[in-house]
């Protein structure tokens, strides 16, 4: 299958201080990546999905202010969580979809935000 | 997207058989039922996805019932690192398309 990276893979940052999460599509040209969010035991929320070139779309109850999503290239998108708080502690998971290739979505590896 | 429901977790011995069941009964003649698994602190796994017939690779076989209300994941030979949680999920195949997750059922392989 395809493969999917993320950046850092883990980070602590204290309260008040923004953190950038990096996804990538290295073999691949990823028009569409979904952004996750997965607190312990729990199962992964949606956060927004992000198409190449145009605004990302959020799902109900999350911030777009506060989770800027930049989908600049078809291998990049990136995630920023600004003013991070303690309760932004999460384990961020990004996967990417293509059209006309797979049918399936790939998964990155996770990044384990740790806010102080 | 259909909802589905799937057992919190389950217990499996090594080397056995896991056969994993997702029920799906509002499940729209458009959309398939797909599996991931997500192995502790990962990102999740695509395992296998299918439309009506029975799929099979070499991770797994995926039999669908004929109403298309429920569907069966099976590990023929499970084995230690095949503890996870599974996730079945119901959409169309538009790999562009959002994925939901449910809450999954939690496999224990135990020796």
């Amino acid at each position: 299958g395809a493969v999917v990276s993320q950046h850092p893979s883990r980070v602590i940052c204290k309260s008040g201080t923004s953190v950038k999460i990096e996804c990538r599509s290295l073999d691949f040209q990823a028009t569409t990546m979904f952004w996750y969010r997965q607190f312990p035991k729990k199962s992964l929320m949606l956060m927004a999905t992000s198409n190449e070139g145009s605004k990302a779309t959020y799902e109900q109850g999350v911030e777009k202010d506060k989770f800027l999503i930049n989908h600049a290239s078809l291998t990049l998108s990136t995630l920023t969580v600004t003013s991070a708080h303690p309760e932004d502690s999460s384990f961020y998971i990004c996967s990417a979809g293509t059209q006309g290739g797979f049918d399936e979505q790939f998964f990155g590896p996770g990044t384990r935000l740790t806010v102080l | 997207d259909a909802k589905t429901t799937q057992p919190p977790s389950m217990d499996c011995a090594e080397g056995r058989a896991a056969n994993l069941p997702c029920n799906h009964s509002t499940i729209s003649g458009n959309e398939y039922v797909y599996w991931y698994r997500q192995i502790h602190s990962q990102g999740p796994q695509y395992i296998i996805h299918g439309l009506k017939n029975n799929e099979t690779n070499e991770m797994a076989s995926l039999i669908i019932t004929e109403d298309r209300k429920s569907s069966t994941l099976i590990l023929p030979h499970a084995t230690l690192r095949d503890t996870a949680v599974y996730y079945c999920i119901v959409r169309v195949s538009y790999n562009t398309d959002k994925l939901i997750f449910g809450t999954g059922t939690r496999l224990q392989v135990f020796p």
